[in-house]
Protein backbone atom coordinates (compact mmCIF):
# COMPACT_ATOMS: atom_id res chain seq x y z
CA UNK A 1 0.00 0.00 0.00
CA UNK A 2 0.96 3.54 -1.01
CA UNK A 3 2.16 5.41 2.39
CA UNK A 4 1.67 9.02 3.07
CA UNK A 5 3.97 11.41 5.35
CA UNK A 6 2.81 13.80 7.80
CA UNK A 7 4.38 16.34 10.23
CA UNK A 8 3.94 14.97 13.68
CA UNK A 9 2.67 18.43 15.20
CA UNK A 10 1.51 22.05 14.14
CA UNK A 11 0.46 25.03 15.88
CA UNK A 12 -1.94 27.83 14.38
CA UNK A 13 -3.32 30.91 15.83
CA UNK A 14 -7.16 30.99 16.25
CA UNK A 15 -8.85 32.74 13.37
CA UNK A 16 -5.84 32.17 10.83
CA UNK A 17 -5.81 29.38 7.56
CA UNK A 18 -4.25 26.69 8.26
CA UNK A 19 -2.14 24.52 5.81
CA UNK A 20 -1.91 20.41 6.87
CA UNK A 21 1.33 19.06 4.26
CA UNK A 22 0.78 15.60 3.25
CA UNK A 23 3.55 13.56 0.85
CA UNK A 24 2.32 10.47 -0.93
CA UNK A 25 5.43 9.94 -3.42
CA UNK A 26 4.07 6.90 -4.04
CA UNK A 27 0.74 7.27 -5.08
CA UNK A 28 -0.87 4.88 -7.77
CA UNK A 29 -3.55 5.87 -10.27
CA UNK A 30 -6.26 4.58 -8.70
CA UNK A 31 -5.54 6.08 -4.92
CA UNK A 32 -7.75 8.24 -3.52
CA UNK A 33 -6.21 10.83 -1.26
CA UNK A 34 -8.94 11.09 2.26
CA UNK A 35 -8.43 12.90 5.32
CA UNK A 36 -9.84 12.58 8.81
CA UNK A 37 -9.64 14.11 12.04
CA UNK A 38 -10.08 13.03 15.33
CA UNK A 39 -11.27 15.61 18.13
CA UNK A 40 -9.89 14.59 21.82
CA UNK A 41 -11.72 11.33 23.15
CA UNK A 42 -13.72 10.78 19.87
CA UNK A 43 -13.44 8.57 16.75
CA UNK A 44 -12.08 9.62 13.51
CA UNK A 45 -14.75 12.04 11.59
CA UNK A 46 -14.62 12.33 7.97
CA UNK A 47 -13.05 15.95 6.52
CA UNK A 48 -12.37 15.54 2.75
CA UNK A 49 -11.57 13.29 0.17
CA UNK A 50 -10.38 13.70 -3.99
CA UNK A 51 -8.99 12.45 -6.73
CA UNK A 52 -6.97 14.55 -8.71
CA UNK A 53 -8.88 18.13 -8.71
CA UNK A 54 -8.79 20.36 -5.69
CA UNK A 55 -12.24 19.92 -3.32
CA UNK A 56 -14.04 22.07 -1.11
CA UNK A 57 -16.40 21.37 1.35
CA UNK A 58 -18.18 23.13 4.25
CA UNK A 59 -15.59 21.52 6.41
CA UNK A 60 -12.07 22.31 4.12
CA UNK A 61 -10.46 22.47 1.40
CA UNK A 62 -8.05 19.89 -0.45
CA UNK A 63 -5.72 20.64 -2.58
CA UNK A 64 -4.08 18.39 -4.58
CA UNK A 65 -0.05 18.51 -6.28
CA UNK A 66 -0.53 18.21 -10.34
CA UNK A 67 1.93 14.97 -10.22
CA UNK A 68 -0.70 14.02 -7.36
CA UNK A 69 2.88 13.37 -4.80
CA UNK A 70 1.62 15.52 -2.37
CA UNK A 71 -1.27 17.24 -0.66
CA UNK A 72 -2.66 20.04 1.64
CA UNK A 73 -5.60 19.99 3.86
CA UNK A 74 -6.54 24.14 4.32
CA UNK A 75 -8.82 25.19 7.30
CA UNK A 76 -9.54 28.52 6.46
CA UNK A 77 -10.35 30.05 9.48
CA UNK A 78 -8.95 27.88 12.64
CA UNK A 79 -10.93 27.30 15.60
CA UNK A 80 -10.08 26.02 19.19
CA UNK A 81 -12.31 23.10 17.77
CA UNK A 82 -10.17 22.51 15.13
CA UNK A 83 -7.43 20.91 17.55
CA UNK A 84 -7.20 17.46 16.48
CA UNK A 85 -4.96 14.91 14.97
CA UNK A 86 -5.36 15.07 11.18
CA UNK A 87 -4.73 11.71 8.94
CA UNK A 88 -3.88 11.46 5.19
CA UNK A 89 -5.10 8.19 3.81
CA UNK A 90 -4.41 7.00 0.57
CA UNK A 91 -7.39 4.08 -0.63
CA UNK A 92 -7.17 2.67 -3.46
CA UNK A 93 -9.97 2.08 -5.48
CA UNK A 94 -9.30 -1.26 -7.42
CA UNK A 95 -8.37 -2.74 -3.98
CA UNK A 96 -11.48 -1.45 -2.17
CA UNK A 97 -13.96 -3.63 -4.45
CA UNK A 98 -12.24 -6.82 -3.66
CA UNK A 99 -11.40 -6.18 -0.01
CA UNK A 100 -14.04 -3.32 1.85
CA UNK A 101 -12.25 -0.06 2.15
CA UNK A 102 -9.09 -0.46 3.99
CA UNK A 103 -7.60 2.31 5.18
CA UNK A 104 -4.61 2.48 6.87
CA UNK A 105 -4.10 5.50 9.48
CA UNK A 106 -0.46 5.95 10.16
CA UNK A 107 0.17 9.03 13.47
CA UNK A 108 -1.39 11.94 12.01
CA UNK A 109 -0.53 15.64 12.45
CA UNK A 110 -1.60 16.67 15.76
CA UNK A 111 -3.13 20.61 15.27
CA UNK A 112 -2.96 23.04 18.42
CA UNK A 113 -4.84 26.06 17.69
CA UNK A 114 -3.92 28.60 20.14
CA UNK A 115 -6.34 31.65 21.25
CA UNK B 1 -24.50 11.74 13.20
CA UNK B 2 -24.90 7.96 11.93
CA UNK B 3 -26.34 5.88 14.56
CA UNK B 4 -23.46 3.71 15.61
CA UNK B 5 -23.01 2.03 19.13
CA UNK B 6 -20.05 0.32 20.77
CA UNK B 7 -20.96 -1.81 23.98
CA UNK B 8 -18.95 -1.23 26.62
CA UNK B 9 -17.54 1.96 26.37
CA UNK B 10 -15.37 0.61 29.26
CA UNK B 11 -14.33 -2.41 30.60
CA UNK B 12 -11.53 -3.70 32.93
CA UNK B 13 -11.15 -7.24 32.87
CA UNK B 14 -8.41 -9.90 34.10
CA UNK B 15 -5.74 -12.00 31.83
CA UNK B 16 -7.37 -14.72 30.13
CA UNK B 17 -10.81 -13.82 30.49
CA UNK B 18 -12.82 -13.79 27.12
CA UNK B 19 -14.16 -10.30 26.06
CA UNK B 20 -17.05 -9.61 23.63
CA UNK B 21 -17.24 -6.26 22.04
CA UNK B 22 -20.77 -5.19 20.32
CA UNK B 23 -20.97 -2.80 17.59
CA UNK B 24 -24.28 -1.95 16.49
CA UNK B 25 -25.09 -0.03 13.69
CA UNK B 26 -28.60 1.64 12.19
CA UNK B 27 -27.83 2.92 9.06
CA UNK B 28 -28.00 -0.55 7.59
CA UNK B 29 -24.77 -0.16 5.91
CA UNK B 30 -22.93 -3.06 4.53
CA UNK B 31 -19.12 -2.71 5.84
CA UNK B 32 -18.09 -2.77 9.09
CA UNK B 33 -14.59 -2.54 10.53
CA UNK B 34 -13.09 -2.66 13.85
CA UNK B 35 -10.07 -1.00 14.57
CA UNK B 36 -7.49 -0.65 17.56
CA UNK B 37 -5.72 2.44 18.51
CA UNK B 38 -2.48 3.14 20.39
CA UNK B 39 -0.33 5.42 21.66
CA UNK B 40 2.29 5.99 18.49
CA UNK B 41 0.70 3.04 16.10
CA UNK B 42 -2.38 5.57 15.18
CA UNK B 43 -5.57 3.42 14.12
CA UNK B 44 -4.95 -0.19 13.09
CA UNK B 45 -7.73 -2.51 10.95
CA UNK B 46 -8.18 -6.13 13.18
CA UNK B 47 -11.30 -7.27 11.22
CA UNK B 48 -13.93 -6.11 8.72
CA UNK B 49 -17.19 -7.81 7.12
CA UNK B 50 -18.65 -6.58 4.15
CA UNK B 51 -22.00 -8.65 4.61
CA UNK B 52 -23.58 -10.85 6.79
CA UNK B 53 -21.31 -13.85 7.92
CA UNK B 54 -18.96 -12.40 5.21
CA UNK B 55 -15.81 -11.47 7.39
CA UNK B 56 -11.81 -10.78 7.03
CA UNK B 57 -8.69 -10.21 8.62
CA UNK B 58 -7.35 -6.81 8.92
CA UNK B 59 -3.41 -5.95 9.77
CA UNK B 60 -3.61 -7.27 13.40
CA UNK B 61 -6.11 -9.78 13.80
CA UNK B 62 -4.22 -12.82 16.04
CA UNK B 63 -5.82 -13.02 18.98
CA UNK B 64 -9.03 -11.44 17.95
CA UNK B 65 -12.04 -13.31 16.18
CA UNK B 66 -15.50 -11.59 14.65
CA UNK B 67 -18.98 -12.56 13.86
CA UNK B 68 -21.52 -10.77 12.03
CA UNK B 69 -25.09 -12.72 11.80
CA UNK B 70 -27.11 -9.21 11.30
CA UNK B 71 -26.74 -6.41 9.35
CA UNK B 72 -26.61 -4.43 12.33
CA UNK B 73 -24.47 -6.22 14.36
CA UNK B 74 -20.35 -6.67 14.30
CA UNK B 75 -19.14 -8.22 17.53
CA UNK B 76 -15.13 -8.76 18.26
CA UNK B 77 -14.64 -11.18 20.44
CA UNK B 78 -10.99 -11.72 22.38
CA UNK B 79 -11.13 -15.01 23.01
CA UNK B 80 -8.30 -15.34 26.33
CA UNK B 81 -7.66 -11.50 26.82
CA UNK B 82 -4.08 -10.57 27.19
CA UNK B 83 -2.53 -7.37 28.48
CA UNK B 84 -1.00 -6.58 25.04
CA UNK B 85 -4.72 -6.48 24.25
CA UNK B 86 -5.49 -3.25 26.12
CA UNK B 87 -6.45 -0.43 24.04
CA UNK B 88 -9.35 1.37 22.34
CA UNK B 89 -11.25 -0.03 19.97
CA UNK B 90 -13.35 1.98 17.30
CA UNK B 91 -16.10 0.63 15.63
CA UNK B 92 -16.49 2.48 11.85
CA UNK B 93 -19.25 1.39 9.40
CA UNK B 94 -19.57 2.68 5.41
CA UNK B 95 -21.94 2.13 2.77
CA UNK B 96 -21.41 -0.05 -0.28
CA UNK B 97 -22.45 2.85 -2.81
CA UNK B 98 -20.14 5.28 -1.09
CA UNK B 99 -16.94 2.70 -2.43
CA UNK B 100 -15.82 5.50 -4.10
CA UNK B 101 -15.94 8.26 -1.84
CA UNK B 102 -14.93 5.85 1.27
CA UNK B 103 -16.56 8.25 4.12
CA UNK B 104 -16.20 6.03 7.26
CA UNK B 105 -18.60 6.91 10.00
CA UNK B 106 -17.28 5.70 13.36
CA UNK B 107 -18.51 4.63 17.03
CA UNK B 108 -17.33 6.56 20.16
CA UNK B 109 -14.94 3.74 20.82
CA UNK B 110 -14.49 1.21 23.52
CA UNK B 111 -12.04 1.82 26.46
CA UNK B 112 -10.54 -1.75 27.37
CA UNK B 113 -7.99 -2.70 30.12
CA UNK B 114 -6.41 -6.08 30.94
CA UNK B 115 -4.86 -6.34 33.92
Amino acid sequence: DAKTTQPNSMESNEEEPVHLPCNHSTISGTDYIHWYRQLPSQGPEYVIHGLTSNVNNRMASLAIAEDRKSSTLILHRATLRDAAVYYCILRDVKRANNYGQNFVFGPGTRLSVLP
Amino acid sequence: DAGITQSPRHKVTETGTPVTLRCHQTENHRYMYWYRQDPGHGLRLIHYSYGVKDTDKGEVSDGYSVSRSKTEDFLLTLESATSSQTSVYFCAISESYRENTGELFFGEGSRLTVL
